[in-house]
């Protein structure tokens, strides 16, 4: 069974804060992805990453950033947390078939975030 | 224009009664597509992929119409397990593995 895991399930921060999100895939899959889930916009993914070391710009990229030094971890930053990042942050990572795009993500857990 | 829009519900049905949703999707170039379901407050997981053809997964039934670009989902004799969020996801580009999700239909089966 593939396990993604996040490294919070709540977190309430202040306005200004830098915040780490961690996620640890235990499946060996290139792919991850964080996506934030806000009620009535669905999910909109903010990076991705298809390789160590490599990432890419989402949708809506600004005001965050990611790190992805080892295969399974991808972190996500809020370099200075604002009130319009509190929202559901969800991590996802797959394994890329054969060929070309169609691929299953799994999900994480998801982490909660309150920025006061 | 969203990539992907759906009604967002919700629909309350009776257990054992049909109920079926569509969505729709912006791009026409667009490859895949796929039923994700997600329970309150837990994260989604893949329900069923969605084939030309139309295929079927137990009382789940899933449909593709590139024509007028929309895809549905059926859900016959529903059980209150069913009750869930239903998310439409679209890979909208070729040799890419991004997904585009729909905000998500929300079903309530009532005993």
């Amino acid at each position: 069974d593939v396990k993604v895991t996040q490294s919070s399930r709540y977190l309430v921060k202040r306005t200004g804060e830098k915040v780490f999100l961690e996620c640890v895939q235990d499946m060996d899959h290139e792919n991850m992805f964080w996506y934030r889930q806000d009620p009535g916009l669905g999910l909109r993914l903010i990076y991705f990453s298809y390789d160590v070391k490599m990432k890419e710009k989402g949708d809506i990229p600004e005001g965050y950033s990611v790190s992805r030094e080892k295969k399974e971890r991808f972190s996500l930053i809020l370099e200075s947390a604002s009130t319009n990042q509190t929202s559901m942050y969800l991590c996802a990572s797959s394994f890329p078939t054969s060929g070309i795009s169609t691929d299953t993500q799994y999900f994480g857990p998801g982490t909660r975030l309150t920025v006061l | 224009r969203k990539e992907v829009e759906q009604d967002p519900g919700p629909f309350n049905v009776p257990e054992g009664a049909t109920v079926a949703f569509n969505c729709t999707y912006s791009n026409s170039a667009s490859q895949s597509f796929f039923w994700y379901r997600q329970d309150c407050r837990k994260e989604p997981k893949l329900l069923m992929s969605v084939y030309s053809s139309g295929n079927e997964d137990g009382r789940f039934t899933a449909q593709l119409n590139r024509a007028s670009q929309y895809i549905s989902l059926l859900i016959r004799d529903s059980k209150l397990s069913d009750s869930a969020t239903y998310l439409c996801v679209v890979n909208t580009r070729s040799n890419d593995y991004k997904l585009s999700f729909g905000a998500g239909t929300t079903v309530t089966v009532r005993a």
